[in-house]
């Protein structure tokens, strides 16, 4: 079945540690996102890809770094973890073929930094 | 301005009833727009999306499109108490290479 997964689910981690949200789907769709949601609020895109090779930052600004070696992968990385880094990471794919652009959502990575 | 605006709500409405939720945006340029429900700690799932002017319609829910005035709407028909949830609009064009999201409206149903 076509769906986007990631992992962990939860994470509860030490300051200035290095963690990698990982994101995958298997819907065959070229282009990916990492948006940054805090309880209540709205999304921020914080990162996209258009394909292999391709990233770039979105509107909020982030420490965090996305590298995309393949399609269906698309991990984010963040090398010395704050608290201001406690937050819901949420991945998302939506294809380039023609169509509206609809994205898809995996279901998120909740990130507490203590 | 936000480029995308919602009513935060909370809207109430009882079981059975038509909840309206609208959203305005700024960018004229805007082409597709898009409805996502979000249960509290769950993600954002897409509903509907719509790109020509007027209605179309998805089973109870029905979105509505008006260029001119820069507004859309989600009508949600026998409104359900499973329908609690906060409803995203975002807008997406040809210039942009994601989408812009509203903060969203919260809709409570009460049985």
């Amino acid at each position: 079945e076509a769906d986007i997964y990631q992992t962990p689910r939860y994470l509860v981690i030490g300051t200035g540690k290095k963690i990698t949200l990982e994101c995958s789907q298997t819907m065959g769709h070229d282009k990916m996102y990492w948006y940054q949601q805090d309880p209540g609020m709205e999304l921020h895109l914080i990162h996209y890809s258009y394909g292999v090779n391709s990233t770039e930052k979105g509107d909020l600004s982030s420490e965090s770094t996305v590298s995309r070696i393949r399609t269906e992968h698309f991990p984010l990385t963040l090398e010395s973890a704050r608290p201001s880094h406690t937050s819901q990471y949420l991945c998302a794919s939506s294809s380039r073929a023609g169509g509206p652009n609809e994205q898809f959502f995996g279901p998120g990575t909740r990130l507490t930094v203590l | 301005q936000k480029e995308v605006e919602q009513n935060s709500g909370p809207l109430s409405v009882p079981e059975g009833a038509i909840a309206s939720l609208n959203c305005t945006y700024s960018d004229r340029g805007s082409q597709s727009f898009f409805w996502y429900r979000q249960y509290s700690g769950k993600s954002p799932e897409l509903i509907m999306f719509i790109y020509s002017n007027g209605d179309k319609e998805d089973g109870r829910f029905t979105a509505q499109l008006n260029k001119a005035s820069q507004y859309v709407s989600l009508l949600i028909r026998d409104s359900q108490p499973s329908d609690s949830a906060t409803y995203l609009c975002a807008v997406s064009d040809t210039g942009r290479r994601a989408l812009t999201f509203g903060s969203g409206t919260r809709l409570q149903v009460q049985p």
